[in-house]
């Protein structure tokens, strides 16, 4: 099956610096790769996602690159702010037939520092 | 509401009693999915519903374990004879399609926080 880690566990950055977040995924047929995030009281939202047929993608201050050789994507955040404190988790699907089931990381825990 | 939503937000129960936990999809979704999260960890797989059937319920961790969605919509995961191992955040969610779950955005609810003492 899946295996998916995420390293750190916890991240803190000043605001206004940079965060990049790394995870890596053991199935090598896994082809889509989207990150969640988590705040108190709230339900998990998609942030961004990218399919293995691209290298990189970008909305705004968010971005994911994909290395699919080395089997391992990474979240990017620039001019990080008090609001992208959060949990971030990664996640990858395990492919079994006509159905794939997502798995997740363990979460990291982004601080962001007034 | 627009987003999934799930009851109770907080459940306190005794070791052997039987807790049922709700979650109300997002209209139109046909994907319903239940995880798991306990302190520490990320959400782990329990159940996929496409439509009424469960389509998948390989991440059922035991018998006591069950989840139905009668008619497509509303979800109830219902867990029998309650250990203290249960207790986690119990988190649902859907998606659109749900055939292709690994490739489309899941819409989660906030989660049942369960304790059991």
């Amino acid at each position: 099956g899946e295996n998916v880690e995420q390293h750190p566990s916890t991240l803190s950055v000043q605001e206004g610096d940079s965060a990049v977040i790394k995870c890596t995924y053991s199935d090598s047929a896994s082809n889509y790769f989207p990150w969640y995030k988590q705040e108190l009281g709230k339900g998990s939202q998609l942030i961004i996602d990218i399919r293995s047929n691209v290298g990189e993608k970008k909305d705004q201050r968010i971005a994911v690159t994909l290395n699919k050789t080395a089997k391992h994507f990474s979240l990017h955040i620039t001019e990080t702010q008090p609001e992208d404190s959060a949990v971030y988790f990664c996640a990858a699907p395990r492919i079994t037939g006509a159905n794939s089931k997502l798995t997740f990381g363990k979460g990291i825990t982004l601080s962001v520092r007034p | 509401g627009a987003g999934v939503s799930q009851t109770p937000s907080n459940k306190v129960t005794e070791k052997g009693k039987y807790v049922e936990l709700r979650c109300d999809p997002i209209s139109g979704h046909t994907a319903l999915y239940w995880y798991r999260q306990s302190l520490g960890q990320g959400p782990e797989f329990l159940i996929y519903f496409q439509g009424t059937g469960a389509a998948d319920d390989s991440g059922l961790p035991n018998d006591r374990f069950f989840a139905v969605r009668p008619e497509g919509s509303v979800s109830t995961l219902k867990i029998q004879r309650t250990e203290r191992g249960d207790s986690a955040v119990y988190l649902c969610a859907s998606s659109l399609r749900g055939r292709e779950e690994g490739r489309e955005e899941l819409f989660f609810g906030e989660g049942s926080r369960l304790t059991v003492l």
